[in-house]
């Protein structure tokens, strides 16, 4: 009930084009999706964040879409670069104060030029 | 706005000994501090929440008396590993909640733990 499921594991696209990262749930009581991006090295950095009110949020070429109903949510990069290659992790958590943030796997993305 | 720092950035320390890693909100006051570990290639995994004031809420089979974690202020939460032996090698990163009731984490840069 508390995994975060996300795939692929990892993804090679060309620049120019759209990266799709997946990620599913179990816990209806998830109120809170974000999207963290990661470099080697360093701390996860927030891209974009959805709450369940919204079937989707677009912040430059970052996407989420999101599905009540079948409990999945995605990432859509748009105009991939060799500059977002990186580790990208979906999490989920619940109302705060409990707002844990648990983690899916994490997607290894290589944008080639 | 949002700045999480951590010191330090990498530590090596022989078998036995014990590590203190520090977590400061730079520009914020940080009601909940959390503490993750990540090895090598995998997701994060949290270790324990902590509270101002207040004792650490450890997650299963995370061992309270190795993982020491106090939460002095409101702008700083330190990690000490007791005790550290190789298999706790590892990337030690920690985040804040701005405030009571918000959602969202602000991550520090991580601490890369060896243990020789």
């Amino acid at each position: 009930q508390q995994q975060v499921k996300q795939s692929p594991q990892s993804l090679i696209v060309q620049k120019g084009g759209i990266s799709i990262i997946n990620c599913a749930y179990e816990n209806t009581a998830f109120d809170y999706f974000p999207w963290y991006q990661q470099f080697p090295g360093k701390g996860p950095a927030l891209l974009i964040a959805i709450r369940p009110d919204v079937s989707e949020k677009k912040e430059g070429r970052f996407t989420i879409s999101f599905n009540k109903s079948a409990k999945q949510f995605s990432l859509h990069i748009m105009d991939s670069q060799p500059g977002d290659s990186a580790t990208y992790f979906c999490a989920a958590s619940k109302v705060p104060p409990g707002n844990k943030l648990v983690f899916g796997a994490g997607t290894i993305l290589r944008v080639k030029s | 706005g949002a700045v999480v720092s951590q010191h330090p950035s990498w530590v090596i320390c022989k078998s036995g000994t014990s590590v203190k890693i520090e977590c400061r909100s730079l520009d914020f006051q940080a009601t909940t501090m959390f503490w993750y570990r990540q090895f090598p290639k995998q997701s994060l995994m949290l270790m324990a929440t902590s509270n101002e004031g207040s004792k650490a809420t450890y997650e299963q089979g995370v061992e309270k008396d190795k993982f020491l974690i106090n939460h002095a202020s409101l702008t700083l939460s330190t990690l000490t590993v007791t005790s550290a032996h190789p298999e706790d090698s590892s990337f030690y990163i920690c985040s804040a909640s701005a405030l009571a009731g918000s959602y969202e984490q602000y991550f520090g840069p991580g601490t890369r733990l060896t243990v020789t």
